[in-house]
């Protein structure tokens, strides 16, 4: 079954941790992305990647890191810098680099709660 | 600045009736657009899309509507059935990989 797996589900962490959020795609899809959604809010964009080794700030991307090491993987951490961590995050892929339009998939989400 | 509006936070619809979700946009870049359903602590699923080359595109019950000179678009649902109840996301996007832009959602309620 193709699909985007995010873990865990739920997440708790101490004020003041860093903590990374696991994305990953068996699509084959080159470009891979991350949202993050705050009640009542749209989807606010925080990183994306077209392409192995090669990554963009979204609109939010303060207090957050990435990396793309490999095309399937695209994780997020979260840093002690970030803070309103709190936050549902979706992680999510689209088809080749170039296609003019681009479905985006995504994943299950990860719920991080920080105490 | 919200470049994607969606100004209903709550629609209500009978069973079998006809939903319609509004969606408005100030970016005159955008050229492709998309709704996605969304159940709570789920991600989101694309529903139908629509290209600014269209002014309508359907699939089943679902069919979108672009009006580009007023910069909106809508999603109309005939019939609505108990399952479509969810938040609604529109969003849209410039072309190519980059992120899309959603606006704040809708949350759709079917009434049996």
């Amino acid at each position: 079954d193709g699909g985007i797996t995010q873990s865990p589900k739920y997440l708790f962490r101490k004020e003041g941790q860093n903590v990374t959020l696991s994305c990953e795609q068996n699509l084959n899809h080159d470009a891979m992305y991350w949202y993050r959604q705050d009640p009542g809010q749209g989807l606010r964009l925080i990183y994306y990647s077209q392409i192995v080794n090669d990554f963009q700030k979204g609109d939010i991307a303060e207090g957050y890191s990435v990396s793309r090491e490999k095309k399937e993987s695209f994780p997020l951490t979260v840093t002690s810098a970030q803070k309103n961590p709190t936050a549902f995050y979706l992680c999510a892929s689209s088809i080749e680099l170039g296609f003019l339009y681009n479905e985006q998939f995504f994943g299950p989400g990860t719920r991080l709660t920080v105490l | 600045d919200q470049q994607v509006k969606q100004n209903s936070p709550s629609l209500s619809v009978q069973e079998g009736r006809i939903s319609i979700l509004n969606c408005d946009y100030t970016n005159s870049m955008f050229d492709y657009f998309l709704w996605y359903k969304k159940y709570p602590a789920e991600g989101p699923t694309f529903l139908i899309s629509i290209s600014s080359i269209k002014d309508k595109n359907e699939d089943g019950r679902f069919t979108v509507f672009l009006n580009k000179s007023a910069k909106h678009l809508s999603l109309h649902i005939v019939p609505s059935q108990p399952g479509d109840s969810a938040v609604y996301f529109c969003a849209a996007s410039g072309g190519g990989a980059d992120g899309l832009t959603f606006g704040k959602g809708t949350h759709l309620i079917i009434q049996p």
